[in-house]
């Protein structure tokens, strides 16, 4: 079966500092990758997805980059956060005619 | 793009009794609805979607109805139990890769 991992689970960092989110899926090859923001109040916005290695899609302008550097890996980074960066962050896999499935989410604090 | 609005944004409800939740969504070309519920500190998990050539779907005590003509799509729980209690998100898409996610509602079940 298909299983995807997600960490750190929290992660508290200084604004100005860099950021790595790792994201990995077992069990399937080829997988659509996403990363996904939640903010209270604004559900799930989408932020970045992948549909091979080195493929990369940006749904909004902002502070974060995302890469692909292996099937089944994405990473979201960013060289400086801000506050505005704080949120719990998602990353998801699906493949085609197959639902999209969430990791348990990165809680992010930028202080 | 896609728009979808989702009502209530909180629901509570007594142990047993039902529980709906609505959705409406703005483009015509959207064909695929799925509903997600989130418990505190976890990703959201699928619990049931609809294709825009079903009315209506039912999978034990959760149900999900369609009206592609009016643009609106709910969610049916019944004999709601505390385990129900959880965050509810809507979704559509005419394109499976690509949800866009309502708000979510805090669906609290009264014992």
């Amino acid at each position: 079966s298909q299983t995807i991992h997600q960490w750190p689970a929290t992660l508290v960092q200084p604004v100005g500092s860099p950021l790595s989110l790792e994201c990995t899926v077992e069990g399937t090859s080829n997988p659509n990758l996403y990363w996904y923001r939640q903010a209270a109040g604004r559900g799930l916005q989408l932020l970045f997805y992948s549909v091979g290695i080195g493929q990369i899609s940006s749904e909004v302008p902002q502070n974060l980059s995302a890469s692909r550097p292996q099937d089944r890996q994405f990473i979201l980074s960013s060289k400086k956060l801000l506050l505005s960066d704080s949120g719990f962050y998602l990353c998801a896999w699906s493949r085609r005619n197959s639902p999209l499935h969430f990791g348990n989410g990165t809680r992010l604090t930028v202080t | 793009g896609e728009n979808v609005e989702q009502h209530p944004s909180t629901l509570s409800v007594q142990e047993g009794d039902s529980a709906v939740i609505k959705c409406t969504y703005s483009d015509s070309a959207s064909n695929y609805f799925p509903w997600y519920k989130q418990e505190l500190g976890k990703g959201p998990q699928l619990i049931i979607d609809i294709r825009s050539n079903v009315g209506e779907k039912k999978d034990q005590r959760i149900a999900v109805t369609l009206n592609k003509t009016a643009k609106h799509f709910s969610l049916h729980i019944t004999e709601t139990q505390p385990e129900d209690s959880a965050v509810y998100f809507c979704a559509a898409t005419p394109l499976r890769e690509k949800l866009t996610f309502g708000t979510g509602t805090r669906l609290t079940i009264i014992p």
